[in-house]
């Protein structure tokens, strides 16, 4: 049992090059979600996802697409990479179809735009 | 919608004193309230939980916390801290319908020896 899986753990960028960040969860959660991480900012959430099919905004979703064809799946895609995407991406689920009990966090991923 | 705010960014403490870190939280409905710590270059872990009932909560690692509707506030303690405490720690809160999880700016607790 992995529980949330992230790749790649780094990425560097160049200014509008496009990328998949890739987040897998062997749980059969239903609820999945993308956070950004900055210094003093805490975790913002991009988006998040109740079920396959299913995909919604969070806080901060520009420039930033996700898709939920499988339950196991929840990629995060950059379109146009930018300097101020420059993060670390965390993957989490929770089986609750809210995301109202705990989630489950994968290791995140470090993306560098340069 | 609903919001956190967690007014310490730092919170140094001697290995063995007490600690408090502070939460506050805002919604418009009834909320479930979460405490996560991450370690150096990790993910976050769950450290404990509100959903309903005692407002008194416990945890993993000797931490609780305390759910006051009148205040709006989780506040996180420790009665006793170790050197291996020393985490960034983050309040979160999931408001209902919105189906949102969200989080507090962290509070970087420093234990020193």
């Amino acid at each position: 049992n992995a529980g949330v899986t992230q790749t790649p753990k780094f990425q560097v960028l160049k200014t509008g090059q496009s990328m998949t960040l890739q987040c897998a969860q062997d749980m059969n959660h239903e609820y999945m979600s993308w956070y950004r991480q900055d210094p003093g900012m805490g975790l913002r959430l991009i988006h998040y996802s109740v079920g396959a099919g299913i995909t919604d905004q969070g806080e901060v979703p520009n420039g930033y697409n996700v898709s939920r064809s499988t339950t196991e799946d929840f990629p995060l895609r950059l379109l146009s990479a930018a300097p101020s995407q420059t993060s670390v991406y965390f993957c989490a689920s929770s089986y609750s179809r809210t995301g109202n009990q705990p989630q489950h966090f994968g290791d995140g991923t470090r993306l560098s735009i340069l | 919608a609903q919001s956190v705010t967690q007014l310490d960014s730092q919170v140094p403490v001697f290995e063995e004193a007490p600690v408090e870190l502070r939460c506050n939280y805002s919604s418009s409905v009834s909320v479930y309230l979460f405490w996560y710590v991450q370690y150096p270059n990790q993910g976050l872990q769950l450290l404990l939980k509100y959903l309903s009932g005692s407002t008194l909560v416990k945890g993993i690692n000797g931490f609780e916390a305390e759910f006051n509707k009148s205040q709006t506030s989780f506040h996180l303690r420790k009665p006793s801290v170790h050197i291996s405490d020393t985490a960034e720690y983050f309040c979160a809160v999931h408001g209902g319908a919105t189906n949102k999880l969200i989080f507090g700016t962290g509070t970087l607790l420093a234990v020193q020896p």
